[in-house]
């Protein structure tokens, strides 16, 4: 069956533009995770959806970072006015437990951001 | 702090002879271990979980808790293990998975 789709897969944003990333998540899969991997370094944990309940929100860096899975499906992690420490592949990945951190995570290709 | 250290962030190694990539973590509760693989030009992968105690293409790694560790071993290195190897640790207190760096392991003819 089809696995987690991202899209873009590249963008370019202008300092200050507001970007919009989209995860299409393996289909039945309970949990969502969003992550920030920055060059050379491992993924970071942004946050987590359990179907449509956001659980834990605590590794996103400012206010400027939003995420949403409205319908406990497709999630959209949203980064208002750019900066360019934003820069870095946004990776979504999903889960069909609700074990949070403990089974098997299925990763999508990533998004590249890069803010200019 | 949680923390995942990888030391080494490029090891090199001749087909046929042994691997071992280090991975060591800071957690004082019970810890949940994984290594994921990125083999060029595809997407993170799970290689394996310390709680499956499965060898996965040759791989094994063994959770010591004394010294806080959870190496990947694999006896005899394959060309087709080149890729990015990351170890990550679950918690018990949060559904936050813990990164490593990675290393990035390069077979030598």
């Amino acid at each position: 069956g089809a696995g987690v789709s991202q899209s873009p897969r590249y963008k370019v944003a202008k300092r200050g533009q507001d970007v919009a990333l989209r995860c299409d998540p393996i289909s039945g899969h309970v949990s969502l995770f969003w992550y920030q991997q920055a060059l050379g370094q491992g993924p970071e944990f942004l946050t987590y959806f359990q179907n449509e309940a956001q659980l834990d929100k605590s590794g996103l860096p400012s206010d400027r970072f939003f995420a949403e899975r409205p319908e406990g499906s497709v999630s959209t992690l949203k980064i208002q006015r750019t900066q360019q420490e934003d820069s870095a592949v946004y990776l979504c990945a999903s889960s069909p437990t609700q074990d949070g951190p403990y089974y098997e995570q299925y990763f999508g290709p990533g998004t590249r951001l890069t803010v200019t | 702090a949680q923390r995942v250290t990888q030391p080494e962030k490029l090891l090199s190694v001749f087909k046929g002879a042994p691997v071992e990539l280090k991975c060591n973590y800071s957690y004082s509760g019970s810890p949940e271990l994984f290594w994921y693989v990125q083999y060029s030009r595809q997407r993170l992968q799970l290689l394996l979980r310390h709680i499956s105690r499965e060898s996965i293409k040759g791989f094994t790694a063994d959770l010591n808790k004394g010294e806080t560790s959870f190496h990947l071993k694999k006896p005899f290195a394959q060309e087709e293990d080149s890729a990015m190897y990351y170890c990550a640790l679950g918690t018990d207190s949060n559904y936050q998975l813990i990164w490593g760096a990675g290393t990035k392991l390069i077979l030598q003819p």
